[in-house]
């Protein structure tokens, strides 16, 4: 099993700019999360999916669309990207709410 | 949503020693986990504790759980080098809410 895969590691862009940050598992897992984490702090909740088909938003969704069509894989859009959103986005996944979730690596974004 | 806030905001002991971190929350939970990260990289998770558990313990870490005080704290026995990171609880259902974290520094 890969577990969590995300990708790109690492991306800069310019303001004004969109860019879809892909993330994708192997592990069967319904619930699917996106963070992001700025520096020296904890992680905020963009959005997350409890399964294909189903979204909704997370503590800080501005700024961000997803979508779930399949099980596997969950990307997060940057609609426009702003230097607000400078951070290391993370996705995670777990088999079901309220499970122990799985990291990915993370992608770190810079915009400028 | 629930939160989870981790005291104290950063610790530093010798190698050897114990690390006692603690998790305070708001809400009423079905379970509380811990996660560690190591600098720059993905949560590594260590523990989930039930709300009807009190104690639960992993290699060298041990979980206690307090519903009453809406709590838990995370000790690490006989802490190592490689035990450097930032310790993080959690607990949630659709939406898990991260606090900042405790930061541990164990010097050799």
């Amino acid at each position: 099993n890969a577990g969590v895969t995300q990708t790109p590691k690492f991306q800069v862009l310019k303001t004004g700019q969109s860019m879809t940050l892909q993330c994708a598992q192997d592990m069967n897992h319904e619930y699917m999360s996106w963070y992001r984490q700025d520096p020296g702090m904890g992680l905020r909740l963009i959005h997350y999916s409890v399964g294909a088909g189903i979204t909704d938003q997370g503590e800080v969704p501005n700024g961000y669309n997803v979508s779930r069509s399949t099980t596997e894989d969950f990307p997060l859009r940057l609609l426009s990207a702003a230097p607000s959103q400078t951070s290391v986005y993370f996705c995670a996944s777990s088999t079901d709410v309220g499970e122990t979730q799985y990291f990915g690596p993370g992608t770190r974004l810079l915009v400028l | 949503s629930q939160q989870g806030e981790e005291d104290p905001q950063a610790l530093s002991i010798q190698e050897g020693e114990n690390a006692t971190m603690n998790c305070s929350y708001k809400t009423s939970i079905n379970n509380l986990q811990w996660y560690r990260q190591n600098s720059g990289r993905g949560l590594v998770h260590l523990i989930l504790i039930r709300s009807n558990e009190r104690e639960k313990h992993s290699g060298r870490l041990r979980v206690t759980l307090d519903t009453s005080k809406k709590s838990s704290s995370l000790l690490i026995t006989a802490s190592r080098a490689a035990d450097t990171a930032s310790y993080f609880c959690t607990s949630g259902t659709y939406k898990y809410i991260f606090g900042t974290g405790t930061r541990l520094k164990v010097l050799a």
